[in-house]
């Protein structure tokens, strides 16, 4: 059975930092791109960032580019997001999602890590 | 990176059939077929419905439909039931610098 467990959300100062980890198994995790997505409370979604299967490449939402880091290991099947400088606007509900092909679909989600961004 | 446009909120009653539509531009939705949609009941995880444009992931039922014409892609839901009502988001890849957008959401009530 295909599963993403995250972790590492909580409280934080902004300014601050945390690192997201998810946990994946089920599939071949190596063979997939992998992203996060996030959601404000009471808003919709936003994609965060992607990393690719194949190469590592990544791509990242204007809003997070420079701040944010994606990685992933997959020798420990797990996906990271480094999130630096962090912003009040940044609290939201973190989900690792599996990609379902480059550029197309995320065809499976994580229950998501809450991060909080407050003084 | 612009949101692409989806309706607030919609309504209908079980049976009915209602479209929710999406739009983007000629540099996501318009120039890709690489559309999806996704739905969430309240406290819960984004579910995946519908992939590039039209295609329904094993499981979806087939009251669940996707299309596109331009720069728009719609999804159409049949035979309404009292399960469907939860928030809708659409996704489109909008190339190989903004990557990915979603649109705004649209919460689904069914009556």
């Amino acid at each position: 059975e295909m599963q993403l467990l995250e972790s590492g959300g909580g409280l934080v100062q902004p300014g601050g930092s945390l690192r997201l980890s998810c946990a994946a198994s089920g599939f071949t995790f190596s063979s997939y791109d992998m992203s996060w997505v996030r959601q404000a409370p009471g808003k919709g979604l936003e994609w965060v960032s992607t990393i690719s299967g194949s190469d590592n490449n990544t791509y990242y939402a204007d809003s997070v580019k420079d701040r944010f880091t994606i990685s992933r290991d997959s020798s420990k099947n797990t996906l990271f997001l480094q999130m630096n400088s962090l912003r009040a606007e940044d609290t939201a509900i973190y989900y690792c999602v599996k990609d379902g092909g480059f550029g197309s679909h995320f065809d499976y989600w994580g229950q998501g890590t809450r991060v909080t961004v407050s003084s | 990176q612009s949101a692409l446009t989806q309706p607030a909120s919609l309504s209908g009653s079980p049976g009915q059939s209602i479209t929710i539509s999406c739009t983007g531009t000629s540099s996501d939705v318009g120039s890709y077929n690489l559309v999806s949609w996704y739905q969430q009941h309240p406290g819960k995880a984004p579910k995946l419905m519908i992939y590039e444009v039209r295609k329904r992931p094993s499981g979806v039922s087939n009251r669940f439909s996707g299309s596109k014409s331009g720069n728009t892609a719609s999804l159409t839901i049949s035979g309404l039931q009292v399960e469907d009502e939860a928030d809708y988001y659409c996704c489109s890849y909008a190339g190989s610098t903004t990557f990915r957008v979603f649109g705004g959401g649209t919460s689904l009530t069914v009556l």
